[in-house]
């Protein structure tokens, strides 16, 4: 079975650039999500769709961050325009479906972004 | 709301050493615990986890237990080897009808040394 792919693995860019990650999750998971993991730091929740519908976006700045899940399979994560605190692994993770509790989540490997 | 303390690193243990990584939570009613553990390069996995109070997660020779009563789920090892150098999270769902949301620790990074 093959896991959650992330594009690309590393990305430099210069403050109020722009920067996109793209995600494809598992076949047949339903649940996306988006995590922000800053050094020394926990994954945050950027943004959780159900099929191609979000249900969570509510630590997401939106003013500078979007993401979209089109048809309900991959997705894009967006920062427009990028600042030095976004410098981070951004990780994308799936599961087979969003209610219940003991749904395990698979994680890609992550884009790590350095803002200079 | 939902939160997770684990114990700050790096650990550096000697090869066959005992591991014990603390880790506490705060939630509401009775959330399912995690630990996911991030080799050097790799994405998150899950390493093990449990559902409801006085369960026993373990794999790969990891182990941990829900503590309710202590609001706990230390990881522990008896006998480390070098390939478990990883960064080790903490994590919980809650037991809700909503949809998951996973809140992880910091991370504990573990160095085992030859």
């Amino acid at each position: 079975e093959a896991g959650v792919a992330q594009s690309p693995r590393y990305k430099i860019i210069e403050k109020r650039q722009s920067v996109a990650f793209w995600c494809n999750p598992i076949s047949g998971h339903a649940t996306l999500y988006w995590y922000q993991q800053i050094l020394g730091q926990g994954p945050k929740l950027l943004i959780q769709f159900q099929n191609n519908g979000v249900v969570d976006d509510s630590q997401l700045p939106k003013d500078r961050f979007s993401a979209e899940r089109l048809k309900g399979v991959d997705s894009t994560l967006k920062i427009q325009p990028a600042k030095l605190e976004d410098s981070a692994v951004y990780l994308c993770a799936s599961s087979l479906a969003g209610t219940g509790w003991d749904t395990e989540a698979f994680f890609g490997q992550g884009t790590r972004l350095t803002v200079v | 709301g939902n939160s997770v303390t684990q114990m700050e690193g790096p650990v550096t243990l000697s090869e066959e050493a005992f591991l014990t990584i603390n880790c506490t939570y705060t939630a509401t009613g009775y959330p399912s615990l995690f630990w996911y553990v991030q080799y050097p390069g790799e994405g998150l996995q899950l390493l093990l986890k449990a559902t409801k109070a006085d369960d026993k997660g373990s794999n790969k020779g990891f182990e941990a237990t829900y503590r309710k009563e202590t609001t706990s789920f230390h990881l522990e090892k008896g006998s480390v080897q070098v390939s478990d150098s990883a960064v080790y999270f903490c994590a919980l769902t809650p037991l809700s009808g909503g949809y998951q949301k996973v809140t992880f620790g910091i991370g504990t990074k573990l160095q085992v040394i030859p």
